[in-house]
């Protein structure tokens, strides 16, 4: 596709429910990256993808938090149990290449998770 | 562990002035970024800055690199309404490749 799509863009969950939010990353793009961005606030790493490598996972917060990712395409980011603190936009990210020959990272809209 | 600090945190400029954001970081890298969000939008890069003495410009925006002092700087030149978005810094780490560090961001207000 043209741009990195996440979805859902907006999501309302109640405390104790498991959500999942779905990354399509670019075409082509062998690495890609989920972010926390909660209000007001910087973006915190998650989690990275490089092709067939073993995850980056750590700045998963809590073993709460997992990802998946199929190949060198769709990613899914499942928060089990939700707690309110999980309240925020759950920003992806892809790459043609990580590690050493980082490219830019193209950002996806977002999916603004909000946990009552 | 790799800390990214911006300054200022919050900038209000009247159109037509001219200012810097700040961002520096702790420890050895080699590569910095300067991305740009809207609000309620994701972010959108501006600058790859790969080497020492790196300079980027692109219209009224530019940015460097020092990594001797471990500092880049994003001048803003002759602000306009336009540019009012919020302004995040990533560095590279050179002994963690796989992930950027952000800034916590420069929320920049342009007025007339």
């Amino acid at each position: 596709g043209a741009g990195v799509s996440q979805s859902p863009s907006n999501k309302v969950t109640e405390k104790g429910k498991d959500v999942e939010l779905r990354c399509d990353p670019i075409s082509g793009h062998t690495a890609l990256y989920w972010y926390r961005q909660r209000l007001g606030q910087g973006l915190e790493f998650l989690i990275y993808f490089q092709g067939n490598s073993a995850p980056d996972k750590s700045g998963l917060p809590s073993d709460r938090f997992s990802a998946e990712r199929t190949g060198e395409s769709v990613s899914t980011l499942t928060i089990q149990r939700t707690q309110q603190e999980d309240s925020a936009v759950y920003l992806c990210a892809s790459s043609l290449a990580g590690g050493r020959t980082q490219e830019t990272q193209y950002f996806g809209p977002g999916t603004r998770l909000l946990v009552l | 562990e790799l800390k990214v600090e911006q300054n200022p945190l919050f900038l209000s400029m009247q159109e037509g002035k001219n200012y810097t954001i700040y961002c520096n970081y702790s420890t050895t890298s080699d590569r910095l970024y300067w991305y740009r969000q809207d609000p309620g939008k994701s972010l959108e890069s501006l600058f790859v800055l790969l080497s020492n003495g790196a300079v980027k410009q692109e219209g009224r925006l530019m940015a460097s690199l020092d990594t001797k002092a471990r500092l880049s700087t994003l001048h803003i030149t002759a602000a306009v309404h336009d540019l009012s978005a919020t302004y995040f810094c990533a560095v590279e780490s050179r002994y963690n490749t796989d992930k950027l560090i952000f800034g916590t961001g420069t929320r920049l207000q342009v007025f007339p």
